[in-house]
């Protein structure tokens, strides 16, 4: 069965870096996602993808986040300038109807 | 404004209880989804079962079963004869549209014990 795959499965980074988080949608399927999930709380919806653009954001999707196909396959996630708080595991799914999620990438904000 | 509650925050059962999972959620919407995820320690949130609004039809799997009524917006989720295998966080999530976005509601962490 079709995997949505995510690297890295780890990120640690520095207050103020940028980071870019990478996805593999399963191929057919034409919805792309990114949620987010601060340790211990709910999964929240950052943003969805579709057509190229963006579709619907959150208000945590502020001007420090983006998202980019940039080749057709890939689907990534940015953070212009990272913030302690942003530490969270970051999930993108895809979907043709149920989305599937990756494994996510827990990032690390130190 | 969509919203998804799940009032148990933790439960704990001895391996071989049933147990029951609830979830309420609310909506402005005639037709929308309903799902279940489970997030065993490993961290993926894995696929449950999704539930149209216009199928009531109470589902089973094996030892899983979903009871959905719309008449309480209630979508209910029952584990039988647990196991310590399915000691997880248990999300419920709503929504409103195909492809669209979906609001999780805050999870029900689950333990069975051996």
């Amino acid at each position: 069965e079709p995997e949505v795959t995510q690297t890295p499965s780890h990120q640690v980074t520095q207050m103020g870096q940028e980071v870019i988080l990478r996805c593999v949608p399963i191929s057919n399927h034409l919805y792309f996602y990114w949620y987010r999930q601060i340790l211990g709380q709910k999964v929240e919806f950052l943003v969805s993808f579709y057509n190229n653009e963006i579709s619907e954001k959150s208000e945590i999707f502020d001007d420090q986040f983006s998202v980019e196909r940039p080749d057709g396959s890939n689907f990534t996630l940015k953070i212009r300038s990272t913030k302690l708080e942003d530490s969270a595991m970051y999930f993108c799914a895809s979907s043709y109807g149920t989305p599937k999620f990756g494994p996510g990438t827990r990032l690390t904000v130190t | 404004a969509q919203k998804v509650t799940q009032a148990q925050t933790e439960i704990s059962v001895v391996e071989k209880e049933d147990v029951t999972l609830d979830c309420v959620y609310e909506t402005r919407d005639t037709t929308y989804y309903l799902f279940w995820y489970k997030q065993p320690p490993s961290g993926e949130l894995v696929f449950l079962i999704r539930r149209n609004s216009f199928d009531e039809q109470n589902e089973i799997s094996g030892r899983y079963s979903w009871n959905f009524q719309k008449s309480t917006s209630s979508f209910n989720f029952t584990i039988t004869a647990s196991q310590v295998v399915d000691s997880a966080v248990y999300f419920c999530a709503l929504s409103e549209d195909y492809g669209q976005n979906f609001v999780f509601g805050p999870g029900t962490r689950l333990s069975v014990l051996p």
